[in-house]
């Protein structure tokens, strides 16, 4: 079965270093979200990626974060001068068409700043 | 702001059992998706409901969507040491499928 890969699965980093986490989407997947999870929290949406285009971003993807699809394959996401509550589990997603339909996540990075 | 309050927000349970966990909220959504999420691992989708009233059934999981579209509601029969795990529940606002809104889960042991 088809599935998303996320790397590194963990990311140890010290406070205001810049990080990027790469995810490989499904080949065939037209739509690329990053969302986080902090221990303990609930699931938050980052950001909706379509046609090499931002279609939709949260209050927390604010400057400090970026998002690119380079090459066609790999989706990342970067984040500059990272801080201490940056610290959470950062999950890729994909899926082939809009509307309702669900995603498929990948196992996730997590990332810890120190 | 929209909100999914799942309940209740830990659940022990003998294997064989059958259980119910919530997912309530006062919006009204287009679609609503039930997720299953292992320690370290990404969420993994079980079910899309888009229809109120809409019953799915996979296995021993039965999943209803309310028909106001607000809620939903996921029931297991006969629970096994394998259905340990946290259930999601997501859902997209009506009118935007570019995000979803989780809810907090449902923490679910099944004991042999």
């Amino acid at each position: 079965e088809p599935e998303v890969t996320q790397t590194p699965s963990h990311q140890v980093t010290q406070m205001g270093q810049e990080v990027i986490l790469r995810c490989v989407p499904i080949s065939n997947h037209l739509y690329f979200y990053w969302y986080r999870q902090i221990l303990g929290q609930k699931v938050e949406f980052l950001v909706s990626f379509y046609n090499n285009e931002i279609s939709e971003k949260s209050e927390i993807f604010d400057d400090q974060f970026s998002v690119e699809r380079p090459d066609g394959s790999n989706f990342t996401l970067k984040i500059r001068s990272t801080k201490l509550e940056d610290s959470a589990m950062y999950f890729c997603a994909s899926r082939m068409t809009g509307g309702s339909y669900g995603y498929t996540f990948g196992s996730g990075t997590r990332l810890t700043v120190v | 702001t929209q909100l999914l309050e799942q309940s209740p927000q830990f659940l022990s349970i003998q294997e064989g059992e059958n259980l119910t966990v919530y997912c309530n909220s006062s919006s009204v959504f287009s679609s609503l998706q039930w997720y299953r999420q292992e320690p370290g691992e990404g969420p993994v989708l079980l079910v899309t409901v888009v229809t109120g009233g809409e019953v799915k059934k996979l296995k021993r999981l039965t999943f209803q969507f309310g028909d106001a579209r607000k809620d939903s509601s996921l029931h297991i029969t006969a629970a096994q040491p394998g259905d340990t795990g946290l259930y999601l529940c997501a859902a997209f606002n009506a009118g935007n499928n570019r995000k979803l809104i989780w809810g907090l889960g449902t923490s679910l042991a099944v004991n042999p």
